[in-house]
């Protein structure tokens, strides 16, 4: 199985900082990379799908790139209601797999 | 509006087996993988599976092989994920989701599954 490395494993940030979370494949995925949010008691959010699609109604403060093996999700100016996880998630190949998640608390 | 019903919360003992279903509405269901993922308190997004609602194909991730079955009821639209030989570590909230492009993008609510003696 392809395995997805995320780092941070959390992060404290204050609202209108810009954050920068980076994934990495254990082989190269091309642009099948694709970014969730998660809030505590929900299921995941779309966010991104092949690495730098913006799903439609996310907020063009969220953006990805990156191929290959190693991504990021950017959020520009963070905002209260982006306090969640985060979890890249690869689509490569036919057995998907998520990244271990990314928490962005309050600073 | 896509939408993806799960039964309600189970408890099982150590070694029983759970079926959770999945009733998908508003769409065509054979014309869509379904996946089953599942998180434990806690913890991150765990990948199980999928399975082809058309051919009743399936690929499971290996942690699960031959443990997990993931079935379809084509005239019901509903998609079935049965785990055996629950353990402890079982327990966890199981989604099934359906993917648009490369990302999924419609969840079920959920179902708790609590492995306990």
């Amino acid at each position: 199985d392809i395995q997805m490395t995320q780092s941070p494993s959390s992060l404290s940030a204050s609202v209108g900082d810009r954050v920068t979370i980076t994934c990495r494949a254990s082989q190269s995925i091309s642009n099948y990379l694709n970014w969730y949010q998660q809030k505590p008691g929900k299921a995941p959010k779309l966010l991104i799908y092949a690495a730098s699609n913006l799903q439609t109604g996310v907020p063009s403060r969220f953006s990805g790139s990156g191929s290959g093996t190693d991504f990021t999700l950017t959020i520009s100016s963070l905002q209260p209601e982006d306090f969640a996880t985060y979890y890249c998630q690869q689509s490569y190949s036919t057995s998907w797999t998520f990244g271990q998640g990314t928490k962005v608390e309050i600073k | 509006q896509v939408q993806l019903v799960q039964s309600g919360a189970e408890v099982k003992k150590p070694g029983a087996s759970v079926k959770v279903s999945c009733k998908a509405s508003t769409y065509t269901f054979t014309g869509y993988y379904m996946h089953w993922v599942r998180q434990a308190p806690g913890q991150g997004l765990e990948w199980m599976g999928w399975i082809n609602p058309n051919s009743g194909g399936t690929n499971y991730a290996q942690k699960f092989q031959g443990r997990v079955t993931m079935t379809r009821d084509t005239s019901i639209t509903t998609a079935y994920m049965e785990l055996s030989r629950l353990r402890s570590d079982d327990t966890a909230v199981y989604y099934c989701a359906r993917a648009k492009s490369s990302g999924i993008l419609y969840w079920g609510q959920g179902t708790l599954v609590t492995v306990s003696s």
